[in-house]
């Protein structure tokens, strides 16, 4: 059982937005501005798309942010494409690294 | 280009070994902690272990600990995962990943498929 808790589902159509929590405790997303996540395609290895909250690597369209709340972190996806339909993963630095449960987007 | 390749998985019997490894290319590989991060079939992303750039600490997740064995070769720019006892549990892609700084993964590596079955 993952310490952190995402909705294993998300869905949106296409151009709207979606947002994914990602919740912990004070511990971890609460105690820290270290969130990341990672967008996971069928077969493929996870990719950093977020991170530090709400930093996007280079190359990461600004469609995607972050924010945070409390003990709960969010990535929201705005204007929705059919390529965003992906796993998607949070983790906190907390330790020792430890991975949200994943959330799968689909794009309807 | 920062790189990282694994290599090593393959089909073992339960009770077997393998020995996992990741090449790293591209940038100080002693540097940085390196993890192992592992996905069972149709499962989420699973911490395995960790190690210092100096490899001077090192921690192995529960599921694996006593089982597994983390280390690095800092000349050879190389990460290693010594897997003993396998259980048929233990069956997953394994990734090799760069901590850039507080869980900041990036990049990982391709993956390298462990099954354990007889």
């Amino acid at each position: 059982q993952s310490a952190l808790t995402q909705p294993p589902s998300a869905s949106g159509s296409p151009g709207q937005s979606v947002t994914i929590s990602c919740t912990g405790t004070s511990s971890d997303v609460g105690g820290y501005n270290y969130v990341s996540w990672y967008q996971q395609y069928p077969g493929k290895a996870p990719k950093l798309i977020l991170y530090e909250v709400t930093k996007r690597p280079s190359g990461v369209p600004d469609r995607f942010s972050g924010s945070k709340s409390g003990n709960t972190a969010s990535l929201t996806v705005s204007g929705l494409q059919a390529e965003d339909e992906a796993d998607y993963y949070c983790t906190s630095f907390a330790g020792r690294g430890v991975f949200g449960g994943g959330t799968k987007l689909t794009v309807l | 280009e920062v790189q990282l390749v694994e290599s090593g998985g393959g089909l073992v019997q339960p009770g077997g070994s393998l020995r996992l490894s990741c090449a790293a290319s591209g940038f100080t590989f002693s540097t940085f902690w390196m993890y192992w991060v592992r996905q069972a079939p149709g499962k989420g992303l699973e911490w395995v272990a960790s190690i210092k750039g100096d490899g001077g600490e090192k921690y192995h997740g529960d599921s694996v600990k006593g089982r597994f064995t983390i280390s690095r070769d800092n000349a050879k720019n190389s990460l290693y995962l010594q897997m003993n006892s396998l259980r048929a549990e233990d069956t997953a892609v394994y990734y090799c990943a760069r901590d850039c700084g507080y869980y900041r993964f990036d990049p990982w590596g391709q993956g390298t498929l462990v099954t354990v079955s007889s």
